[in-house]
Parts: C-alpha cells; sequence; structure tokens
C-alpha cells in the first residue's frame, strides 16, 4: 500500500514571497502520478499540479512547481510571488494508473496561510 | 458546463440513524469515487462506482454502502451513525477511459455531524 506523509502541518509566508511545502511518499510502484491539491475554506478541492513519474522534468504551472526526486520519494511544491488567495490546505496525492480504476491517496494536508 | 454537484451541502443527524449522500458528476464523466475527510485529516477513499456497481473499495465497514445510477449520479449510504462518522463526504467524477490516466474533479463535499 501507499503512504504520503507531509511533515509540515501549518506554514505562513508574507505576500509576495516564495514558499515550499514538503511531501514524501513511499510505494513500490515504478509508474504512478503525484499531485497537490489546494482546498480553500469554499472546501472544493482544486488540483494545483500533476507529476508523472516516468517523466524527469518538473512541473510547472504559472507561479507553481515542483522537485520531484524519485530516488528519495520526495514531492514538494513552490509558489512563487505568493498571493492572498493562495491561503488555503495543501494536500500531496498519489495515485497509481489502472485504466479508470484509480483512486487517490492523500497526505494529511499542510495549513498555508499568506500574510498581508 | 456544470461541475460535480453534491447535495445537501450540510446534515445533522444523531447517532444509529441513517443518511444518505447526493453526488452528480460532472457532464461526460462516467465514474464516481467517495471521500471521507475527517477533521484536520487528509481525504480517505471510501469506494469507486462504474457501471452501476462497486468497482473498488477502501477501507470502511459495510455500514458505508452506495449505489449508481444510469444517469452516472450516485449515492452514498451510511447505516447506524456513529460520531466518529462526522466528517466532510467528498464526492469525485472521472472519464473511465478518457486518457492515460483519469483525472478526478471533486464536488464541494457535505458536511455530515452525527451528534
Amino acid at each position: 500500500a501507499q503512504t504520503v506523509t507531509q511533515s509540515q502541518p501549518e506554514m505562513s509566508v508574507q505576500e509576495a514571497e516564495t514558499v515550499t511545502l514538503s511531501c514524501t511518499y513511499d510505494t513500490s510502484e515504478s509508474n504512478y502520478y503525484l499531485f497537490w491539491y489546494k482546498q480553500p475554506p469554499s472546501r472544493q478541492m482544486i488540483l494545483v499540479i500533476r507529476q508523472e513519474a516516468y517523466k524527469q522534468q518538473n512541473a510547472t504551472e504559472n507561479r507553481f512547481s515542483v522537485n520531484f526526486q524519485k530516488a528519495a520519494k520526495s514531492f514538494s511544491l513552490k509558489i512563487s510571488d505568493s498571493q492572498l488567495g493562495d491561503t488555503a490546505m495543501y494536500f500531496c496525492a498519489f495515485m497509481k494508473p489502472n485504466f479508470g480504476n484509480e483512486k487517490l491517496t492523500f497526505g494529511t494536508g499542510t495549513r498555508l496561510t499568506i500574510i498581508p | 458546463d456544470a461541475g460535480v454537484t453534491q447535495s445537501p451541502t450540510h446534515l445533522i443527524k444523531t447517532r444509529g440513524q441513517q443518511v444518505t449522500l447526493r453526488c452528480s458528476p460532472k457532464s461526460g464523466h462516467d465514474t464516481v469515487s467517495w471521500y471521507q475527510q475527517a477533521l484536520g485529516q487528509g481525504p480517505q477513499f471510501i469506494f469507486q462506482y462504474y457501471e452501476e456497481e462497486e468497482r473498488q473499495r477502501g477501507n470502511f465497514p459495510d455500514r458505508f454502502s452506495g449505489h449508481q445510477f444510469p444517469n452516472y449520479s450516485s449515492e452514498l449510504n451510511v447505516n447506524a451513525l456513529l460520531l466518529g462518522d462526522s466528517a466532510l463526504y467528498l464526492c469525485a467524477s472521472s472519464q473511465a477511459f478518457g486518457s492515460s490516466y483519469n483525472e478526478q474533479f471533486f464536488g464541494p463535499g457535505t458536511r455530515l455531524t452525527v451528534l
């Protein structure tokens, strides 16, 4: 079974600064996907960024980028030029592709607060 | 295009009662997954429905059951409610064979409180 660990329960950063959220995982699979989801107070889980394990290049989506270290089983999220709207819970998640029969395994989350 | 919708938004029940939560998937999606998110925790996978059948199940007791209708909407039923069932219940929809992996789109959740 896969496990996902987020060791930072809470973080805060000044607006416009850069922040990095940490995530480690454990799996014996060689092909998988990793995700960062954002859950604002509205509760809607929103996909922030996705990384495919067989791709060595780190994924980037505008201000969001990841540092994927497959051998170390580490998957951190960097938010650049942080904005007040980035305040939310952030969850790291793992998925093994299985022809539509997939499920997500989540970490316990990091509460990020952007300070004006 | 409406995304994933869930009803009701909030629900309060007492121990021992039964509850039904509802989910309508995103247009074009045929698979529905349910997750339980306890306070301060990450979502935990309950089960997944495809073609009106439970395709896989997480580590949840038989008190948790579900159903999928021909229009792909789904219900989650919980019997004999316990205080520990208090949580946010999230529904996620996906397309079974859309691509190499099938992104799950989440609804806003139903907050269940058991007193």
